[in-house]
């Protein structure tokens, strides 16, 4: 899955507990994305950074915080989870210019109970 | 807004069978398309883009997709489907403006029976 590792794969937390997922790369690529699958909505954006620190609110971004502080890191954090934040998550990463594909890890399947 | 649709939840085919699983798409401008398959428990794989150039474009797997600017539509395409096509496909629409973010269809589940 094209140098991108998400970790854990898998998580069980408990409501009103912080929870972070960890996205590395080895690509070096410049714009780093979290996602979220859920049935019926497809994948909808979190977040996603276009740099070290240069981070930016996707469509649902509520209850989310990220950080990235390497190029080849980025966090996703949920503050105090809750159970509609059961969903799995991708991380995905692409080169600069709009012609390019992104590149998705294999997920992270978080449940809140 | 701008957007991707892709109005069957799921297509059922049989194996040798041509396979279309359709994509419309809402954009302004023109549009960079993109097709993914998701295969049970893994991330999603690129399989095909449009971006500029002949409206007819081949990828992965045997796959192509037709892009129809006057019906704003992006539809995914294979001669001869196999079992092991069956998965989760999603079309996508990378907007021009701003941030240029990939925007995800909620996707459609093919089924190729033997």
């Amino acid at each position: 899955d094209a140098g991108i590792t998400q970790s854990p794969r898998h998580k069980v937390t408990e409501t009103g507990t912080p929870v972070t997922l960890r996205c590395h790369q080895t690509e070096n690529h410049r714009y780093m994305y979290w996602y979220r699958q859920d049935p019926g909505h497809g994948l909808r954006l979190i977040h996603y950074s276009y740099g070290v620190k240069d981070t930016d609110k996707g469509e649902v971004s509520d209850g989310y915080s990220v950080s990235r502080s390497k190029t080849e890191d980025f966090l996703l954090t949920l503050e105090s989870a809750t159970s509609s934040q059961t969903s799995v998550y991708f991380c995905a990463i692409s080169e600069n210019t709009a012609n390019t594909e992104a590149f998705f890890g294999q997920g992270t399947r978080l449940t809140v109970v | 807004a701008q957007s991707v649709a892709q109005p069957e939840d799921q297509v059922n085919v049989a194996e040798g069978n041509p396979l279309t699983v359709k994509c419309t798409y809402s954009v302004s401008g023109n549009p960079y398309l993109f097709w993914y398959v998701q295969y049970p428990n893994r991330g999603l794989q690129f399989l095909l883009k449009y971006i500029t150039g002949d409206n007819l474009v081949k990828g992965s797997y045997g796959f192509e997709a037709e892009f129809n600017k006057s019906q704003t539509s992006f539809h995914l395409k294979k001669p001869s489907a196999l079992v092991s096509d069956s998965a989760l496909y999603f079309c996508a629409v990378r907007l021009l403006t701003g941030f240029q973010k990939l925007v995800f269809g909620t996707g459609t589940r093919l089924l190729v029976s033997p």
